[in-house]
This record gives structure tokens, C-alpha cells and sequence, in this order.
């Protein structure tokens, strides 16, 4: 079952703006993770943030997870028209499963 | 980091074909593997995991019959849609967890397969 919800399903905003992506997920966490998939491609792993972490840092991405809502969000600092792309956020189901959600289509306007 | 090699990237077969897609992890052994099915502008579903040595396990739904999977060695595995028909055109993507790397995937570029 799909754990993750993301929240919009897509936004579109200008270059150079920052862009906000919202994820929820249902049962207990050890990590949650963020993905991004060029079109017709395979995923690219972008951060992982642990439960026991409330905020992560990766260049112009910036993670932060809430347990208690059992929400994360991911931020993209100064867009660029290379970011154009779907995030999506997963959450492990035992074993290395895991399992993606609804993803985010991100377009970035030049 | 890790590489995932899946190919083809793109097939296309008539209806009652049966067609083979191939996942490596090219410089890391993977004794699990995880194959994923994609629709147009949604997320990924897991179909199943792929065990080095053992049968693949399946998740609810997805017909065992119908999409083989065989990992024969730490570095390949295959899915197999047989008798394809048009209901299986989708987007397939592999995975592969690197031991070294701990809980994040890397992934195959996709196979686009469309049934005729």
C-alpha cells in the first residue's frame, strides 16, 4: 500500500524562486527518504533523514521531518530550469522495501 | 556511487510475445533487487523483490506466472513479462540496495515497454 502522500501533485514556478514539497506517511518511520525522476527515467536518491532528526542539509535541499504529524517537507532553494522533475518521498517497509508515494511534478520556468 | 544498468531502455512487442528486461548492478553485488511498475504520471508500485539464489518474492496482486523474475547471480537480475498484452504496457524500473550505501536505493534508467 502506498505510504507516502505528496503534497501539491505539481507546482510550477519561476527561476530562481524556492519550491516547497509536502509528504505524509502513515506508520512509524526509521528513515524517510526523497527521490527525484527525470521524465522516462529511473530515480535518483537525494537525501535521507533519519527519525531521530528533525532537519538535513544537502547543497540547495533542505529536508526537515515532524514525527508527531508524521510529515516531511522538501525545500529547493534558488530553482533552476534542471530541476524541473518529480520528487517523490519513500518510506521503508522492512528489508530495504520501500514504498514511494504519489509524487510532486515540479516544473521550473525559465 | 553504485550503478544500476537496466536494459532495454525501450521495447516494443506484439500482444502474446514474451519479453525480458535486465537489471545489473554494475560495480556492487546485489543479493536483493526490487522490480517496480510505473504508469504515466504516477508513483511506483512494487511488484516484487528478487532474491539471489531463492524465488522472488511477490507482492499482493501482481501474478508470479505473469512476470518471471530470476536472479541468478549477485549482479543480474531478470523480469520476464509473458504473453504480454497491451494491459502490461508500462514503465518497469529495477533497484538495488548498496550494502556500503545502507538504506537507499539505486535505480535502473527504466524500460519502457509497449505491447501492440
Amino acid at each position: 500500500s502506498q505510504q507516502g502522500e505528496e503534497d501539491p501533485q505539481a507546482l510550477s514556478i519561476q527561476e530562481g524562486e524556492n519550491a516547497t514539497m509536502n509528504c505524509s506517511y502513515k506508520t512509524s518511520i526509521n528513515n524517510l527518504q526523497w527521490y527525484r525522476q527525470n521524465s522516462g527515467r529511473g530515480l535518483v536518491h537525494l537525501i535521507l533523514i533519519r527519525s531521530n532528526e528533525r532537519e538535513k542539509h544537502s547543497g540547495r535541499l533542505r529536508v526537515t521531518l515532524d514525527t508527531s504529524k508524521k510529515s516531511s517537507s522538501l525545500l529547493i532553494t534558488a530553482s533552476r530550469a534542471a530541476d524541473t522533475a518529480s520528487y517523490f518521498c519513500a518510506t521503508e517497509q522492512g528489508a530495504q522495501k520501500l514504498v514511494f508515494g504519489q509524487g510532486t511534478r515540479l516544473t521550473i520556468n525559465p | 556511487g553504485a550503478v544500476v544498468s537496466q536494459h532495454p531502455s525501450r521495447v516494443i512487442c506484439k500482444s502474446g510475445t514474451s519479453v525480458k528486461i535486465e537489471c545489473r548492478s554494475l560495480d556492487f553485488q546485489a543479493t536483493t533487487m526490487f522490480w517496480y511498475r510505473q504508469f504515466p504520471k504516477k508513483s511506483l508500485m512494487l511488484m516484487a523483490t528478487s532474491n539471489e539464489g531463492s524465488k522472488a518474492t511477490y507482492e499482493q496482486g501482481v501474478e508470479k506466472d505473469k512476470f518471471l523474475i530470476n536472479h541468478a547471480s549477485l549482479t543480474l537480475s531478470t523480469l520476464t513479462v509473458t504473453s504480454a498484452h497491451p494491459e502490461d504496457s508500462s514503465f518497469y524500473i529495477c533497484s538495488a540496495p548498496d550494502r556500503t550505501a545502507s538504506e537507499k536505493l539505486f535505480f535502473g534508467s527504466g524500460t519502457q515497454l509497449s505491447v501492440l
